[in-house]
């Protein structure tokens, strides 16, 4: 079946250094990616998304790159701060459909 | 923006006895909400569709007897645990589709434990 899938469980990274998470999807048919952060018992935030007609999006201090030719996208948090600190997933979807696949999820800790 | 608020945030409940979650989009009206399931340190599992006015469309494995959902407004979706059991202690988490058009808005979470 479809799944989405992260490429490292946990990025540990120092205060102020970027950070690179990345993730790989199998559906061809997603058209629609979108990033989440999720903070410990809290639902999953919105961070950014991407429409598969573009290659790169960039939001405050977040950029989500994608590459449909190998299903891959990432997201670069620039100048991480504690405050980042948190599992972010990666989600595949089809534009308007509503629903999310999800990928595992990669644990961010910024140590001060 | 968007508010999707999910009552109670978290429930503990004795084997066997039922338990309602409340979703509710605060701001904009969803005519369809998706309820997920997240056990620790794993991600969200989508369990079903929730479509207002009509029957919810249930994932393969989920059982739809277990899980009833109930959308009898734009506003308000509902998913009642019955006969709960130990094994159904999790995070469960709503999201509705906003008025924007990338509005995938999360609701926080109702964490359940069943003792």
């Amino acid at each position: 079946g479809e799944s989405v899938g992260l490429h490292l469980p946990t990025l540990s990274v120092q205060e102020g250094d970027n950070s690179i998470i990345n993730c790989a999807y199998s559906n061809s048919a997603s058209d629609y990616f979108i990033w989440y952060k999720q903070e410990s018992g809290k639902g999953p935030q919105f961070i950014i998304d991407i429409r598969s007609n573009m290659d790169k999006r960039q939001g405050q201090r977040v950029t989500v790159l994608l590459n449909k030719t190998v299903k891959h996208l990432s997201l670069q948090i620039a100048a991480t701060q504690p405050g980042d600190s948190a599992v972010y997933f990666c989600a595949e979807n089809i534009w308007r459909a509503g629903k999310s696949t999800f990928g595992d999820g990669t644990t961010l800790t910024v140590k001060p | 923006g968007a508010v999707v608020s999910q009552h109670p945030s978290w429930v503990i409940c004795k084997s066997g006895t039922s338990v309602k979650i409340e979703c509710r989009s605060l701001d904009f009206q969803a005519t369809t909400m998706f309820w997920y399931r997240q056990f620790p340190k794993q991600s969200l599992m989508l369990m079903a569709t929730s479509n207002e006015g009509s029957k919810a469309t249930y994932e393969q494995g989920v059982e739809k007897d277990k899980f009833l959902i109930n959308h009898a407004s734009l506003t308000l979706s509902t998913l009642t645990v019955t006969s709960a059991h130990p094994e159904d202690s999790s995070f469960y988490i709503c999201s509705a589709t906003g008025p924007t058009d990338n509005g995938y808005t999360f609701g926080s979470g109702t964490r359940l434990t069943v003792v």
